[in-house]
């Protein structure tokens, strides 16, 4: 089954203690990228990444790190999480080059930064 | 500046009438438009969507109509059912150097009633 796949799926935590939030897909695609949802203000993308090595800063990437040393994985790095990272996260991927670029969501990660 | 933008944040339908959602956008170098939906504890799935050349597309209940000039495109759904109780997002492709990005919009959520 097609799939992409974070964790955890909830999360509460501390401010300052570095986390980090996992996704992985089974689609052989080569993007990948995070959002975060918060009320009001949809979804907005943290960091993308084209293909293994290649990654690059969203709309809000600060206080947010990624890598993407394999392709199915892309992990996202909170070095130290504030308060204001409490949010819904997303992961994302989808095919480099397509007719239809349909972006599959993975469940979703709740962080309460506390 | 927001480039997707859906201005109304909620709507209310009867069950069995039709539920209009709205998008507008501002950057013309947008050529492929999506619709996500999302339920609660869910990431979003891929409902719909429509290549800049065409004006509709319709997929059973669901139909998108695209107005370039105008930069607007509406979901249709019809006839609305309380399984499509949902917040709904407006996303809108941009070509850069070979691969697609997505920007959303901040999502309608939509309450169709019995």
């Amino acid at each position: 089954e097609a799939q992409v796949t974070q964790n955890p799926r909830y999360l509460i935590t501390v401010t300052g203690k570095k986390l980090t939030v996992t996704c992985s897909q089974n689609m052989n695609h080569e993007y990948m990228s995070w959002y975060r949802q918060d009320p009001g203000l949809g979804l907005r993308q943290i960091y993308y990444s084209m293909n293994v090595e290649v990654t690059d800063k969203g709309d809000v990437p600060e206080g947010y790190k990624v890598s993407r040393k394999e392709k199915r994985n892309f992990p996202l790095i909170l070095e130290s999480p504030s308060p204001n990272q409490t949010s819904l996260y997303f992961c994302a991927s989808s095919l480099r080059r397509a007719t239809n670029t349909e972006a599959f969501f993975g469940q979703g990660t709740r962080l309460t930064v506390v | 500046d927001q480039q997707v933008k859906q201005n109304s944040p909620s709507l209310s339908v009867q069950e069995g009438r039709i539920s209009i959602l709205n998008c507008d956008y501002t950057n013309s170098m947008f050529d492929y438009f999506l619709w996500y939906k999302k339920y609660p504890a869910e990431g979003p799935t891929f409902l719909i969507s429509i290549s800049s050349i065409k004006d509709k597309n319709e997929d059973g209940r669901f139909t998108v109509f695209l107005n370039k000039s105008a930069k607007h495109l509406s979901l249709h759904i019809v006839p609305s059912q309380p399984g499509d109780s949902a917040v709904y997002f407006c996303a809108a492709r941009a070509m850069n150097s070979g691969y697609s990005t997505l920007t959303f919009g901040k999502g309608t959520m939509l309450l169709v009633s019995p």
